[in-house]
């Protein structure tokens, strides 16, 4: 059964700082790999979506990067603004059943 | 373009009541539709999936059942609501190369 887990839960860094989010799962047949974004009481925006044949992909301030290998991905905000306060989802989508498995979400706030 | 549309947006329902929600997906066909559900200060939990009419996969035992009674309409009912039940429900279109998420829907059972 897949497991996806991020760390850290919760993350509070000043304006203006870079930072990295970090997403683990423990099966590495996956089709692929989506980064989320959650604002409160609000349903799920995509952010980045990661191919398993790929590295990494870049949106603007964003880089996710994946190693399917060890079971992990990173999402590298740089220049955080207080617009990025959000919950992080990471999610994998495995490979034969075609199930989205959603990890445990990592909760940024960025000072202004 | 391929849309996702569910409804109602929040709903607030008497313990024991009868529940169904509705997701409907547009610009496809056979697609795969799950529905997830977010109880308060929690993750994402997959609850059923489908990959075909008639064709419902459950991953937790609940309250809760789902039905495909058409090939782009995927149904979440329940027949006796509890408080449990309470929470952020999603409708979910998946693909190998994306996924589509519906609005979600609020519900609090009172």
């Amino acid at each position: 059964k897949q497991e996806v887990t991020q760390i850290p839960a919760a993350l509070s860094v000043p304006e203006g700082e870079n930072l990295v989010l970090n997403c683990s799962f423990t099966d590495s047949a996956i089709y692929n790999l989506q980064w989320f974004r959650q604002d409160p009481g609000k349903g799920l925006t995509s952010l980045l979506l990661i191919q398993s044949s790929q590295r990494e992909q870049t949106s603007g301030r964003l880089n996710a990067s994946l190693d399917k290998s060890s079971g992990r991905s990173t999402l590298y905000i740089a220049a955080s603004q207080p617009g990025d306060s959000a919950t992080y989802l990471c999610a994998v989508l495995n490979f034969g059943n075609e199930k989205l498995t959603f990890g445990t979400g990592t909760r940024l706030t960025i000072i202004p | 373009s391929q849309t996702i549309h569910q409804w109602p947006a929040t709903l607030v329902q008497p313990v024991g009541s009868p529940l169904s929600l509705e997701c409907t997906v547009e610009g496809t066909s056979n697609p795969n539709l799950y529905w997830y559900r977010q109880a308060a200060g929690r993750g994402l939990q997959l609850l059923f999936y489908s990959v075909g009419i008639g064709q419902i996969s459950s991953e937790v035992p609940q309250n809760l059942s789902a039905s495909r009674p058409q090939d782009r309409q995927f149904i979440l009912s329940s027949k006796k609501l509890l408080l449990s039940d309470s929470g952020f429900y999603l409708c979910a279109w998946i693909r190998r190369t994306e996924a589509f998420f519906g609005q979600g829907t609020r519900l609090t059972v009172v």
